[in-house]
């Protein structure tokens, strides 16, 4: 079955810098990567995916991109803001709605 | 309703108990997911329903959990004889026809099995 690690675990970055998160997967049949953000106490919210036909797609400050070769995709926030701060999971299915999680990376922004 | 909506928000039950975790979907939506998230893990998939039935329940882990959804709209979670390992939090996803794309999380039931 499908496995997605992401990295890094946590990330520190201070308000106004880029953040990326990186993620990979091991089924070369999926072909549906949404980004998730987590906020204490609320369920995951899609903020952006991506389908195996795009390389990459861009949302205000917020980007994924996709390299199907390496099976690695990763997301880009711009100008990060401290109510950027929260926990986001990347995750990938081959839309049998199955779909598999990272295990989380938890972002803080400092002011 | 707006969102998806999970009752209780929380539960503590005792080891050996049965517990059940209600999930109402977003109105219309055939499709119903229940995860499971650990602390500091990202969500497992545990059962999906197109409709009243179980399409894939593949990610139950064991005979203990069980999940129906009669008429297709609200669904129950039920735990038997729960477990200290059991505690998580439990999440409920809906989306409109089924498929990865389009999925909505409700804010979980945090179980705790004491």
């Amino acid at each position: 079955g499908e496995n997605v690690e992401q990295h890094p675990s946590t990330l520190s970055v201070q308000e106004g810098d880029s953040a990326v998160i990186k993620c990979t997967y091991s089924d070369s049949a999926s072909n549906y990567f949404p980004w998730y953000k987590q906020e204490l106490g609320k369920g995951p919210q899609l903020i952006i995916d991506i389908r195996s036909n795009v390389g990459e797609k861009k949302d205000q400050r917020i980007a994924v991109t996709l390299n199907k070769t390496a099976k690695h995709f990763s997301l880009h926030i711009t100008e990060t803001q401290p109510e950027d701060s929260a926990v986001y999971f990347c995750a990938a299915s081959n839309n049998n709605n199955d779909m598999r999680f990272g295990a989380g990376t938890r972002l803080t922004v400092k002011p | 309703g707006a969102g998806v909506s999970q009752t209780p928000s929380n539960k503590v039950t005792e080891k050996g108990k049965y517990v059940e975790l209600r999930c109402d979907p977003i109105s219309g939506h055939t499709a119903l997911y229940w995860y499971r998230q650990s602390l500091g893990q990202g969500p497992e998939f545990l059962i999906y329903f197109q409709g009243t039935g179980a399409a894939d329940d593949s990610g139950l882990p064991n005979d203990r959990f069980f999940a129906v959804r009669p008429e297709g709209s609200v669904s129950t979670l039920k735990i038997q004889r729960t477990e200290r390992g059991d505690s998580a939090v439990y999440l409920c996803a809906s989306s409109l026809s089924g498929g990865a794309a389009g999925y909505t999380f409700g804010s979980g039931t945090r179980l705790t099995v004491v």
